[in-house]
């Protein structure tokens, strides 16, 4: 089964720009995959869904600043022009045939 | 608009059981893959059990096959999760979520503490 695999923490000045990235293992490179936020203390939200090609879909209400971009086995999401309520947890997630996981999750603090 | 709002939660011992539920509104329930995944305090995501629309289709993470049964009542607009021989690292906020090959939808979430 695949593995997601992401950096615990990163860190940006607001009004910058960050590029999370969430890595498949190998030999699921061409796996599609969804990127999600969870603020503190909230539930998670799913921001978008992003194939291997680099085209993604985003959920209803995200903000433009909101971006997806893929590279071999390399899935990244990109906020641009950073908020202070883009600090939050971001977590990407895949499936196979009987099967769901999540990456550990990018702690993102905006300083 | 769509809602998913999970009840059933609190505090049970160890070995203990607990049912989940979760009321969902706003779209076609009938038509939709549903999930759990659950979160322990400070940890991250880990999904739990999966259900395909007409519930013929069923999944389980390792961690909890055995213990956990997924179910959902189409009539009811309701998916379930029932937990039995509860340990003290089931202890975590279960969120039902709406699938579309990818999660597109989270509810709030409901805790569950297993504790003595």
């Amino acid at each position: 089964q695949p593995v997601l695999t992401q950096s615990s923490s990163a860190s940006a000045s607001l009004g910058s720009s960050v590029k999370l990235t969430c890595t498949l293992s190998s030999g699921h490179n061409i796996y599609i995959i969804a990127w999600h936020q969870q603020q503190p203390g909230k539930a998670p939200r799913y921001l978008m869904k992003l194939e291997g090609s680099g085209s993604y879909n985003k959920g209803s209400g995200v903000p433009d600043r909101f971006s997806g971009s893929s590279s071999g086995a390399d899935r990244y999401l990109t906020i641009s022009n950073l908020q202070s309520e883009d600090e939050a947890d971001y977590y990407c997630e895949t499936w196979d045939s009987d099967t769901r996981v999540f990456g550990g999750g990018t702690k993102l603090t905006v300083l | 608009e769509v809602q998913l709002v999970e009840s059933g939660g609190g505090l049970v011992q160890p070995g203990g059981s607990l049912r989940l539920s979760c009321a969902a509104s706003g779209f076609t329930f009938s038509s939709y893959e549903m999930t759990w995944v659950r979160q322990a305090p400070g940890k991250g995501l880990e999904w739990v059990s999966y259900i395909s629309p007409s519930g013929n289709a069923i999944y389980y993470a390792d961690s909890v096959k055995g213990r956990f049964t997924i179910s959902r009542d189409n009539a009811k607009n309701s998916l379930y999760l029932q937990m039995s021989s509860l340990r003290a690292e089931d202890t975590a906020f279960y969120y039902c979520a709406r699938v579309q090959q990818r999660t597109d939808y989270w509810g709030q979430g409901t805790l569950v503490t297993v504790s003595s």
